[in-house]
């Protein structure tokens, strides 16, 4: 599976649109990028998944370009309980079922 | 609140001792997954069940490691002979078959082993 790069930790401020960046340039025909989510002392949870162009749902949008090698999670108006660990996968839709994660990026959302 | 629950939430215990983590899937759902997440890092797969059958297993599951699911229904993750290096989060996901791999896991809270 394509490996994911992005970056380790952002800051933001409630009210603000996040945009966290994601590459994965070794992305293959059948793989689908995914979002988790994980708060301190819970498991991760599903954000949202794309395949291409822009994927919104009412917690976030996804954003993947034609080339696929990079996709931005978008969060708007975060506030305070957005402050998380947000993780960037490339799942394949055949075979391997198993969720490779990275070391996620630590979002910390202040007043 | 996912629905898929695990028992314990903290253990604690010293070396050398078998410790047995219990994981309620939701209940519809055929597939169950063991990680670990260890400070600061993503959670690492360990193994992975469709209804009873094992069908995955990491390299990071040791020969002291093993996880059942007797009815397709709950799991149990036993490590035996604990270590230090141990010491982790213990997290189950669960899912139930889709048309394409991608399928939602839905986490549990995780049990926090810490091994003195």
């Amino acid at each position: 599976l394509a490996k994911t790069t992005q970056p380790i930790s952002m800051d933001s401020y409630e009210g603000q649109e996040v945009n966290i960046t994601c590459s994965h340039n070794n992305i293959a025909t059948n793989d689908y990028i995914t979002w988790y989510q994980q708060f301190p002392s819970q498991g991760p949870r599903f954000i949202i998944q794309g395949y291409k162009t822009k994927v919104t749902n009412e917690v976030a949008s996804l954003f993947i370009p034609a080339d696929r090698k990079s996709s931005t999670l978008s969060l708007p108006r975060v506030s305070l309980s957005d402050t998380a660990v947000y993780y960037c996968l490339v799942q394949r839709d055949t075979g391997r079922r198993a969720l490779t994660f990275g070391s996620g990026t630590r979002l910390q959302v202040q007043p | 609140d996912t629905g898929v629950s695990q028992d314990p939430r903290h253990k604690i215990t010293k070396r050398g001792q078998n410790v047995t983590f219990r994981c309620d899937p939701i209940s519809e759902h055929n597939r169950l997954y063991w990680y670990r997440q260890t400070l600061g890092q993503g959670p690492e797969f360990l193994t992975y069940f469709q209804n009873e059958a094992q069908l995955e297993k990491s390299r990071l599951l040791s020969d002291r490691f093993s996880a059942e699911r007797p009815k397709g229904s709950f799991s149990t993750l036993e490590i035996q002979r604990t270590e230090q290096g141990d010491s982790a989060m213990y997290l189950c996901a669960s899912s139930v078959t889709g048309e394409r791999a991608t399928d939602t896991q839905y986490f549990g809270p995780g049990t926090r082993l810490t091994v003195l």
